[in-house]
């Protein structure tokens, strides 16, 4: 299994701010994966992010607004640019470990924009 | 990827048996069917997955017909702490993205 630890696991923040949230896993893996659970909705992937190289990111979604960070292969911070209310949501950050055909979640960062 | 279909929502009580059917008319011949289960305020959980015919673990069964077209996850005799959401996904078996459907909220009652 992996444990993910998510940072903040809440946060309100003002409008017209931004807002980075830390995503640490316990081993090393390929790929992170960003997700935004808006309330009563499903997840959608908003970018996969990878060490050394640029994130890519979903349609949608760009890197002006959902800048992600990958310096090593346990670690990714997700920062929500210049936010709106349209930006309250659960934002969730996920792995794969090794071969494993289950995909490990956070907790997730509980966003709300006042 | 094969869009998922699935019910919105579903009742059910203490001890019984829960079936939900998803529905992927375009699965591709490498797809999996991948069933995670999401409480409130917490991150989906992997539940199980299969190719074809029938897999069984120690919380779920997932039923796969011939055609793939379709799967259900059989959750026997349920408990109120089996009130979730449950998500079937279609795609590779591991590393990949996945892609959320919209999900089956399950409702235990007393």
């Amino acid at each position: 299994s992996a444990v993910i630890s998510q940072k903040p696991s809440r946060d309100i923040c003002q409008r017209g701010t931004s807002l980075t949230i830390q995503c640490q896993v316990d081993s090393q893996v390929t790929m992170m994966f960003w997700y935004r659970q808006q309330p009563g909705q499903s997840l959608t992937l908003i970018a996969t992010a990878n060490q050394g190289s640029e994130a890519t990111y979903e349609s949608g979604f760009v890197i002006d607004k959902f800048p992600i960070s990958r310096p090593n292969l346990t670690f990714s911070t997700l920062t929500v640019s210049n936010m709106s209310p349209e930006d309250s949501s659960i934002y969730l950050c996920s792995v794969f470990k090794g071969v494993d055909t289950e995909a490990f979640f956070g907790q997730g960062t509980r966003l709300t924009v006042v | 990827l094969a869009k998922t279909t699935q019910p919105i929502s579903m009742d059910s009580y203490e001890g019984q048996e829960v079936n939900i059917t998803c529905s992927h008319n375009n699965i591709a011949t490498n797809d999996y069917i991948t069933w995670y289960q999401q409480f409130p305020s917490q991150g989906p959980r992997f539940i199980i997955q299969g190719y074809k015919t029938k897999v069984t673990n120690e919380v779920a069964s997932l039923f796969i017909p011939a055609d793939r077209k379709s799967s259900t996850l059989s959750l026997p005799r349920v408990s109120l702490s089996d009130t979730a959401v449950y998500y079937c996904l279609v795609g590779r078996a591991a590393g990949n993205k996945l892609t959320f459907g919209g999900g089956t909220r399950v409702l235990v009652k007393p």
